[in-house]
């Protein structure tokens, strides 16, 4: 079976604090995202990546920043949390080629919550 | 700027019922269009569409596309309150990326 794993389900974390979410696949996917979710704006893009050490931003880069160093896995990083971080934090990651390899495939969310 | 909208944004109806949730998109290079259900967690996958007018089915649940005026709605007959969720239409645009709406909050009561 198929996975993608988030390495933690909550976080509660102070303000100006460093904070690594780590996202591992075991499908050998080129292609991995985070999103965050919030009500009423659903899954907005922070950060893609289509290979090892590559990363684009996505619609909401501040105030993050990615590493994907092993294809396997993609860490999101907020180098000073603040309280509008505050959010459900989704990992995904797609194959390339094929209409099997194109649908995304999730993990299980971080909720994080900056206080 | 790619946009996805949905609509209903929540919903609630009564087991038995029949429910259609709409998406509509603007991207600048379509390749499919995805339907996901989030129940507490990871959004699942329920179907891909790709060419428009063909209908794709699983169970009580049904999806079809309209690439011309640019929508797609999903059909739930007979809702249980297990379809309870939030189902999210995203759209793939060839650009390694998958641009999503923000979801309809389907709540079914007994």
């Amino acid at each position: 079976d198929v996975k993608v794993t988030q390495s933690s389900r909550y976080l509660v974390k102070r303000t100006g604090e460093k904070v690594f979410l780590e996202c591992v696949q075991d499908m050998d996917h080129e292609n991995m995202f985070w999103y965050r979710q919030d009500p009423g704006l659903g899954l907005r893009l922070i950060y893609f990546s289509y290979d090892v050490k590559m990363k684009e931003k996505g619609d909401i880069p501040e105030g993050y920043s990615v590493s994907r160093e092993k294809k396997e896995r993609f860490s999101l990083i907020l180098e000073s949390a603040s309280t509008n971080q505050t959010s459900m934090y989704l990992c995904a990651s797609s194959g390339q080629g094929g209409p099997t390899n194109e649908k995304l495939f999730f993990g299980s969310g971080t909720q994080l919550s900056v206080l | 700027e790619d946009k996805v909208v949905q609509s209903p944004l929540s919903l609630v109806v009564h087991e038995g019922d029949t429910v259609t949730l709409n998406c509509s998109y603007e991207v600048t290079n379509f390749r499919s269009l995805l339907w996901y259900k989030q129940e507490k967690k990871a959004p699942t996958f329920l179907f891909m569409l790709t060419s428009s007018g063909i209908e794709k089915k699983s169970g009580r649940l049904s999806s079809i596309l309209d690439k011309k005026e640019l929508f797609s709605i999903l059909n739930i007959t007979a809702t249980q309150t297990g379809d309870s969720a939030i189902y999210l239409c995203a759209v793939d645009n060839y650009g390694q990326n998958f641009v999503f709406g923000p979801g309809t909050r389907l709540s079914v009561l007994p």
